[in-house]
């Protein structure tokens, strides 16, 4: 079975700084999805980035990015010139190529934006 | 469009109560999946549904859990002779198809606290 792990329980970034959440996984398939979602205090999950294992150029959305290293399955996420609306938890999330399968997800990272 | 949404937002129940909740996703979306979220752990999967075929139970903690969705649309999740390792945010999810590569959209959750 896949498993995902955040080693960084906390975080915290001055606002307007680079931080970088770090998110490992386990598998023996060669081709997946990783995930990043954002869950804020309204608990909604929000998808902030998606990176396809075949893919090898690393995915950016606007100021987040992530370092996708197949070879060492490790998948972070860059949040670059850092906003108070940034702060939330942030969750790495692994989905296999198969059909009908569902996200496993890492425990979560709290990011803390420090004005 | 509307979002998934999911009611009560929050339940408070005794012990040995069953509770019922439910989960209207995105018009359209054929793939329904509920999750768990305890404290301090990242989300774990329950149960899955994808249009008209059997539902993934492989999930589901015990068999006080179980879980319908009517006419491939809202769902509900029933949780019977509730104990206090229940208490969580139920969260639900809909995606546009079961493609691994489709986005899941989440609803803000049910926060259920058994007393």
């Amino acid at each position: 079975a896949q498993t995902v792990t955040q080693s960084q329980p906390e975080m915290s970034v001055q606002e307007a700084e680079t931080v970088t959440l770090s998110c490992t996984y386990d598998t023996s398939e060669s081709d997946y999805y990783l995930f990043w979602y954002k869950q804020p205090p309204s608990r909604q999950m929000i998808l902030v980035i998606r990176q396809e294992a075949y893919k090898q150029q690393n995915a950016t959305e606007n100021r987040f990015s992530v370092n996708f290293q197949k070879a060492a399955k490790s998948f972070s996420l860059k949040i670059s010139d850092s906003q108070l609306g940034d702060a939330a938890m942030y969750f790495c999330a692994y989905r296999s190529p198969r059909g009908n399968t569902p996200l496993v997800f890492g425990k979560g990272t709290r990011l803390s934006v420090i004005a | 469009g509307a979002g998934v949404s999911q009611s009560p937002s929050n339940k408070v129940t005794e012990k040995g109560k069953d509770v019922e909740l439910r989960c209207d996703p995105i018009s359209g979306h054929t793939a329904l999946y509920w999750y768990r979220q305890s404290l301090g752990q990242g989300l774990e999967f329950l149960i899955y549904f994808q249009g008209n075929s059997a539902p993934d139970k492989s999930g589901l903690p015990s068999d006080r859990f179980s879980a319908e969705r009517t006419g491939g649309s809202v769902s509900t999740l029933t949780i019977q002779r509730t104990q206090q390792e229940d208490s969580a945010v139920y969260l639900c999810a809909s995606s546009q198809s079961p493609y691994p590569r489709e986005t899941q959209y989440f609803g803000p959750g049910t926060r259920l606290l058994v007393l």
